[in-house]
C-alpha cells in the first residue's frame, strides 16, 4: 500500500534555532517527493521537488534531503522564524503507466515560540 | 498576477442543497484539481482536469461533479450536500508543482 508517514506529529521550538521534519514513505514506483508549506487558514505552498537521482535541494534556510535506498526524506529548517509556524507536509508523486497520483503524509505541525 | 483564486471563501449549507465552488486561475496552466481536506487526513483528490472540456476522477468523487468549459476556471458542484461533505475544499493547477488557492470552508448541516 502507498503510503507516507511523517515524524514528528507536532513540534514546539524556539526562534532561531534549527530543526529537522522526517518523512517515511513505501510508494512504489516512486517519481519524486514533494515539500510543502501551509500556514494555518490558507492552500500549501511548494518548497521543494526532489526526483530519484537528487540528495538535496535547498529554498533559503530551508533543506530537503532525500534517501532513496531507504525511503526517506527530511526538511531541515535552519535559524527558525516565527513566520515558520506552519505544517509541513510530505508528498510523494507514484508514477506507473496511467497512474500518476500524489500520496499526501499528514503533516507536521511546527510552532514557533518567541 | 493572482495565482489562484477560489469562491466563496466560507459557506453553510443545509442538508439537500445544492452549492458550486469556483477555481480560477490566472498562469494559464492546464492541469487543475480540487481536493479536500479534513482533520487527521492528508489531502484527497476529488476530480482534476488536464484540459479545457476533460475532467476525470481522483480518490473521493462520490457526491461531485465538476466542469472545465475555460481553461482557466473549474467548477466543482455539489447536488446534494450532506453533513459528511463538510470540509475545507482547495483547488490548485499546475503540473509538477501545484500552487493552490486560499481554500473555501463548507460546513453542511
Amino acid at each position: 500500500k502507498n503510503q507516507v508517514e511523517q515524524s514528528p506529529q507536532s513540534l514546539i521550538i524556539l526562534e532561531g534555532k534549527n530543526c529537522t521534519l522526517q518523512c517515511n514513505y513505501t510508494v512504489s514506483p516512486f517519481s519524486n517527493l514533494r515539500w510543502y508549506k501551509q500556514d494555518t487558514g490558507r492552500g500549501p505552498v511548494s518548497l521543494t521537488i526532489m526526483t530519484f537521482s537528487e540528495n538535496t535541494k535547498s529554498n533559503g534556510r530551508y533543506t530537503a534531503t532525500l534517501d532513496a535506498d531507504t525511503k526517506q526524506s527530511s526538511l531541515h529548517i535552519t535559524a527558525s522564524q516565527l513566520s515558520d509556524s506552519a505544517s509541513y507536509i510530505c508528498v510523494v508523486r507514484v508514477n506507473a503507466g496511467n497512474n500518476r497520483k500524489l500520496i499526501w503524509g499528514l503533516g507536521t505541525s511546527l510552532a514557533v515560540n518567541p | 498576477n493572482a495565482g489562484v483564486t477560489q469562491t466563496p471563501k466560507f459557506r453553510v449549507l443545509k442538508t439537500g442543497q445544492s452549492m458550486t465552488l469556483l477555481c480560477a486561475q490566472d498562469m494559464n496552466h492546464e492541469y487543475m484539481y480540487w481536493y479536500r481536506q479534513d482533520p487527521g487526513m492528508g489531502l484527497r483528490l476529488i476530480h482534476y482536469s488536464v484540459g479545457e472540456g476533460t475532467t476525470a476522477k481522483g480518490e473521493v468523487p462520490d457526491g461531485y461533479n465538476v466542469s472545465r468549459l475555460k481553461k482557466q476556471n473549474f467548477l466543482l458542484g455539489l447536488e446534494s450536500a450532506a453533513p459528511s461533505q463538510t470540509s475545507v475544499y482547495f483547488c490548485s493547477s499546475g503540473q509538477e508543482t501545484q500552487y493552490f488557492g486560499p481554500g473555501t470552508r463548507l460546513l453542511v448541516l
